[in-house]
């Protein structure tokens, strides 16, 4: 079964600073990687995915995650935070035909210091 | 185009109540998940509809737990009787077809005191 890992629970970074959160997966194959933020009162909106091809893959709001394969990782990346990124992110994990049965990651909690 | 929509937005009922969530899809989307997040956890899926059928009900933790999709348009999940355990946060999700873009709900706040 898969499963992923993220390791911050919270992470605070001042508006203006890059941001890097962390995401590992365990999975027998190639696995689908998707990063999802929920902000407050919202439901889930879809960042960024990545099936195949291409190891960083650019998504909305000036996100982007890079696949390593050898670290199984799925990092998420911002050059520089905007106080309106502040929202809870979560890592997800699917595999071939399982279309939208996600695995969900714990969530980091990202908190926006002007 | 309007989004999934869940109500209640909150519901806080006793130990062995009863409680009925509703999603509403987006129109057109035959495809409606259902997940839940326990507080400080992860989101775990529950079950997976397409149309009016249950695809994959293999997260459904109990059969105090009952999904129904009639008509293959907005789907219930009742919880009953309800436990402590079965606080949290239940989100519905649709798509078009089973690969494509997933859409959430702002999710049910579920509180079983």
């Amino acid at each position: 079964a898969q499963s992923v890992t993220q390791p911050d629970i919270h992470i605070t970074v001042s508006e203006g600073a890059s941001l890097e959160l962390r995401c590992n997966y365990s999975y027998g194959a190639t696995p689908y990687l998707f990063w999802y933020v929920q902000s407050p009162g919202q439901g889930l909106q879809l960042l960024l995915k990545y099936f195949s091809g291409d190891t960083l893959v650019q998504g909305i709001k000036g996100f982007e995650a890079e696949f390593k394969r050898s670290q199984s990782s799925f990092n998420l990346r911002k050059p520089s935070v905007h106080w309106s990124d502040a929202a809870e992110y979560f890592c997800a994990v699917g595999f071939t035909g399982g279309g939208n049965k996600l695995t969900f990651g714990t969530g980091t909690q990202l908190k926006v210091e002007l | 185009e309007a989004g999934v929509t869940q109500f209640p937005s909150h519901s806080v009922i006793e130990k062995g109540q009863t409680v009925t969530l509703r999603c509403d899809p987006i129109s057109g989307h035959d495809n409606l998940y259902w997940y839940r997040r326990v507080m400080g956890k992860e989101i775990k899926f529950l079950l997976h509809f397409v149309k009016e059928s249950k695809q994959d009900e293999s997260g459904m933790p109990n059969n105090r737990f009952l999904a129904e999709r009639t008509g293959g348009t907005y789907s219930t999940l009742k919880v009953q009787p309800a436990e402590l355990e079965d606080s949290g946060v239940y989100f519905c999700a649709s798509s078009r077809a089973t690969n494509e873009k997933l859409f959430f709900g702002s999710g049910t706040q579920l509180s079983v005191l």
